[in-house]
């Protein structure tokens, strides 16, 4: 089956530490993306990268961090300086040939600070 | 200041009803439109894509419309079913962003009630 996959599901962080997301896809795809969701609010860019090596800061960069070693992954580290974490986080992906190119997203994981 | 705003915020339809969803855009200009189905704690599942060209595109029992001078959209839903409650996000990416950068409505929340 192709398509881009998230984990884990639901994640808990304590207090001052870091956590990784995991975001895969299989679909061939060169961009990826990483988006916040909160209620009430529309989906927020976080980082995105068009090729691998390669990644550039959205409009929420601050106290997150990625890498872009492979095509097929992109993860996302939320890190220790990220005020408000508890979120529901989504990765997408799409081709870059083209702007009518549909984007495909994860099922999203869901980040609680306990 | 690019804006998608989307009404109303919560919608509650009796099953087997029609009912439409709005989606006004400050985006200018931009290079396409979207409509997107977000099931609760799920990503968002695209429905319809338009340019700034089109003025209507169908998926089943889903029909977007697009008034490029008013800056309006429109997702009709025909004959409601349960499985039509979930969030309904309009999404529009700006022409020259480079990034194909999209802005998030806030999106609609239907319940369709049995």
């Amino acid at each position: 089956d192709g398509g881009i996959t998230q984990s884990p599901k639901y994640l808990f962080r304590k207090e001052g530490q870091n956590v990784t997301l995991s975001c895969e896809q299989n679909l061939n795809h060169d961009a990826m993306y990483w988006y916040r969701q909160d209620p009430g609010q529309g989906l927020r860019l976080i980082y995105y990268s068009q090729i691998v090596n390669d990644f550039q800061k959205g409009d929420i960069a601050e106290g997150y961090s990625v890498s872009r070693e492979k095509k097929e992954s992109f993860p996302l580290t939320v890190t220790s300086a990220q005020k408000n974490p508890t979120a529901f986080y989504l990765c997408a992906s799409r081709h870059t040939e083209g702007w009518y190119t549909e984007a495909f997203f994860g099922q999203g994981t869901r980040l609680t600070v306990v | 200041k690019n804006q998608v705003e989307q009404s109303p915020q919560s919608l509650i339809i009796l099953e087997g009803k029609n009912c439409t969803l709005q989606c006004n855009y400050t985006v200018s200009p931009f290079s396409n439109l979207r409509w997107y189905k977000q099931d609760t704690g799920r990503g968002p599942v695209s429905l319809t894509i338009m340019t700034f060209s089109e003025n209507t595109k169908s998926n089943g029992r889903y029909t977007a419309t697009l008034d490029a001078d008013t800056k309006q959209s429109s997702l009709h839903i025909t004959a409601s079913q349960l499985s039509d409650s979930a969030s309904y996000i309009c999404v529009v990416s700006p022409i020259g962003s480079g990034t194909y950068k999209y802005i998030f409505g806030t999106g609609t929340r239907l319940k369709v009630l049995a």
